[in-house]
């Protein structure tokens, strides 16, 4: 059972416009949302995260909206630029951590010049 | 934040063989995971690394096919034993901060002929 579902799976976006990457979680002792960027060959890079205590969280072009009754979050990143083509993963974790992120399946992200 | 080092960071090995890698981290963190990610796909927990004593593995994974070690707070190993072609994919050491956030490492890719 897929715990943290992501779309799209692929998504093309001009450059300058605004990049939006939806997730829906499932378990409800998720306290703890953050998203991940990868480009080829490297290791997912910790890009911003949230708790359900707050609705939004903005960290330059970045921002996570989250909407707890409806148990989705999404990614949004403002002026979107070539150089932010890659992977994104949101994932989610339950209170304590001691069993790791439960990832979505990712959404490759290209900014087209 | 924590910065992670893995080697090795690939190995093209025969069938029937084992690899051990290792996971190294700058600072003191709290945990230490281990995942799975088939090229171009999402990551998979395969266990946490318990410092002194034996890891949790997640469903699908057991001890004599990965053992992991972990004598201290800043050191993992992960071994994969027993090839076979199935497991080639790439293998990632995370670890968690005492702020929560989750680092991983740059990874290790695995080809079994």
């Amino acid at each position: 059972q897929q715990q943290v579902k992501q779309s799209p799976q692929s998504l093309i976006v001009q450059k300058g416009g605004i990049s939006i990457i939806n997730c829906a979680y499932e378990n409800t002792a998720f306290d703890y949302f953050p998203w991940y960027q990868q480009f080829p060959g490297k290791g997912p890079a910790l890009l911003i995260a949230i708790r359900p205590d707050v609705s939004e969280k903005k960290e330059g072009r970045f921002t996570i909206s989250f909407n707890k009754s409806a148990k989705q979050f999404s990614l949004h990143i403002m002026d979107s630029q070539p150089g932010d083509s890659a992977t994104y993963f949101c994932a989610a974790r339950t209170q304590g951590g001691a069993d790791g992120l439960t990832f979505g399946k990712g959404t490759h992200l290209i900014i087209q010049p | 934040s924590a910065v992670i080092s893995q080697k090795p960071s690939r190995d093209i090995c025969q069938r029937g063989t084992s690899l051990t890698i290792q996971c190294q981290v700058d600072s003191q963190v709290t945990m230490m995971f281990w995942y799975r990610q088939q090229p171009g796909q999402s990551l998979t927990l395969i266990a946490t690394a318990n410092q002194g004593s034996e890891a949790t593995y997640e469903s699908g994974f057991v001890i004599d096919k990965f053992p992991i070690s972990r004598p201290n707070l800043t050191f993992s190993t992960l071994t994969v034993s027993n090839m076979s072609p199935e497991d080639s994919s790439i293998y990632l050491c995370s670890a968690e901060t005492t702020t929560v956030e989750a680092f991983f490492g740059p990874g290790t890719r695995l080809t079994v002929l």
